[in-house]
């Protein structure tokens, strides 16, 4: 079974500054990693699928990086609505997430 | 626009059934492999079930397995979450979602999960 981990698990970080996020597969998964944003109280939004394709609508400032094991999520200037918990996810497994919150 | 309704939550004490039911609009079920996937409050993403395209396959975490049943309608465009014997540790938000993967009637290398449901709560307490 693949374990997903990501770090670090709280990022605190001013708006406009830029968020890196990491998430470490225990084994290589190619290029599939999805990665999630959620808000207090809805549900998870996709952002990022095959590691580095945005989803409809997903703004140009977030990005998705990385192959094998290593993967990153960027955003490049947060805006107050980017603060948020954001998770990885590999087939039937999710990361434990990082939680991106104003510093 | 696509969309995902989660239906049936409530508190129930432990060693009951609820019933979950998840309503999609905007496209057809039919053709998609579909999950539940959970959130204990203030924890993380846990997957729980998913069933094939026609309803014959189904799979489960082992905690749930023997207790939950993963059913769908595609005439009814509806995708189900049978939970019995609930326990405290099944308390959640559960959300249903569509695997958009590559997935034929008989196997699937899921991908991602697009769109999600805003989920219900269950909680089993006494």
């Amino acid at each position: 079974e693949i374990v997903l981990t990501q770090s670090p698990a709280t990022l605190s970080l001013s708006p406009g500054e830029r968020a890196t996020l990491s998430c470490r597969a225990s084994q290589s998964i190619s290029n599939y990693l999805a990665w999630y944003q959620q808000k207090p109280g809805q549900a998870p939004r996709l952002l990022i699928y095959d590691a580095s394709n945005r989803a409809t609508g997903i703004p140009a400032r977030f990005s998705g990086s990385g192959s094998g094991t290593d993967f990153t999520l960027t955003i490049s200037s947060l805006e107050p609505e980017d603060f948020a918990v954001y998770y990885c996810q590999q087939q039937l497994t999710f990361g434990g997430g990082t939680k991106v919150e104003i510093k | 626009e696509e969309q995902l309704v989660e239906s049936g939550g409530g508190l129930v004490q432990p060693g009951g059934s609820l019933r979950l039911s998840c309503a999609a609009s905007g496209f057809t079920i039919s053709t998609y492999w579909m999950h539940w996937v959970r959130q204990a409050p203030g924890k993380g993403l846990v997957w729980v079930s998913r069933i094939n395209s026609d309803g014959s396959s189904t799979s489960y975490v082992d905690s749930v397995k023997g207790r939950f049943t993963i059913s769908r309608d595609n005439a009814k465009n509806t995708l189900y979450l049978q939970m019995n014997s609930l326990r405290l540790e099944d308390t959640s938000i559960y959300h249903c979602v569509r695997d958009l993967g590559s997935c034929s009637s008989t196997s699937c290398y899921t991908d991602w999960f697009d769109p999600w449901g805003q989920g219900t709560l269950v909680t089993v307490s006494s």
